[in-house]
């Protein structure tokens, strides 16, 4: 069975701390993805990655980072967090062919005070 | 930028009826587009995914329809059911950017 694991389902973090979101899967996936979750704004990409320390900006990458230094692990680095980062954070892979369907984790619910 | 537009964006219906979620999108040149289902507070379950070769996709009482050259898919869903109640998302692909979903509720 196929996996992709966010390793904190619940988070609480103070303003200002660094907080890192860890995401492993399982199937050799090359392509990765970070989005955050809102209510009435859906589902926006962060960052994605091709392929092993490979980054690419998606579309509100303000105010966070990424690493990928192995294939199977992509994480989400908040350098120092703020309030207007609470959210639900979902990671995704796929393979790198046109096919390729994406996979999602359980997500990550970060609140930040 | 593509941009993936979902309607209605809320959905109530009794138990039993057939039912149909749209997806439009702005930019035709895509590779495939996926159906999610998403229940409160968890990750997303891939429910179909349709090539951009395809016309159309099922599983079980689920049909996803695809229309590349009008930028649309529909997501059918027979004789619904309240386990049916949940958010239904679509995403296309060549850079997964999601519509905002439609939250279905069936009621018994």
């Amino acid at each position: 069975d196929v996996k992709v694991t966010q390793s904190s389902r619940y988070l609480v973090k103070r303003t200002g701390e660094k907080v890192f979101l860890e995401c492993v899967q399982d199937m050799d996936h090359e392509n990765m993805f970070w989005y955050r979750q809102d209510p009435g704004l859906g589902l926006r990409l962060i960052y994605f990655s091709y392929d092993v320390k490979m980054k690419e900006k998606g579309d509100i990458p303000e105010g966070y980072s990424v690493s990928r230094e192995k294939k199977e692990r992509f994480s989400l680095i908040l350098e120092s967090a703020s309030t207007n980062q609470t959210s639900m954070y979902l990671c995704a892979s796929r393979t790198s062919g046109g096919a390729g369907e994406l996979f999602f984790g359980e997500g990550s619910r970060l609140t930040v005070l | 930028k593509q941009e993936v537009t979902q309607i209605p964006a809320a959905l109530s219906v009794p138990e039993g009826e057939n039912l149909v979620l749209n997806c439009s999108f702005t930019d035709s040149a895509i590779y495939n587009l996926q159906w999610f289902r998403q229940d409160p507070g968890k990750g997303l379950t891939s429910l179909l995914l349709i090539q951009s070769s395809q016309r159309e996709q099922t599983s079980g009482r689920l049909n996803a329809s695809l229309d590349k050259s009008s930028g649309r898919s529909t997501l059918y869903i027979a004789a619904s059911q309240p386990g049916d109640s949940a958010t239904y998302l679509c995403a296309v692909r060549n850079d997964m950017r999601f519509g905002a979903g439609t939250r279905l509720t069936v009621k018994p």
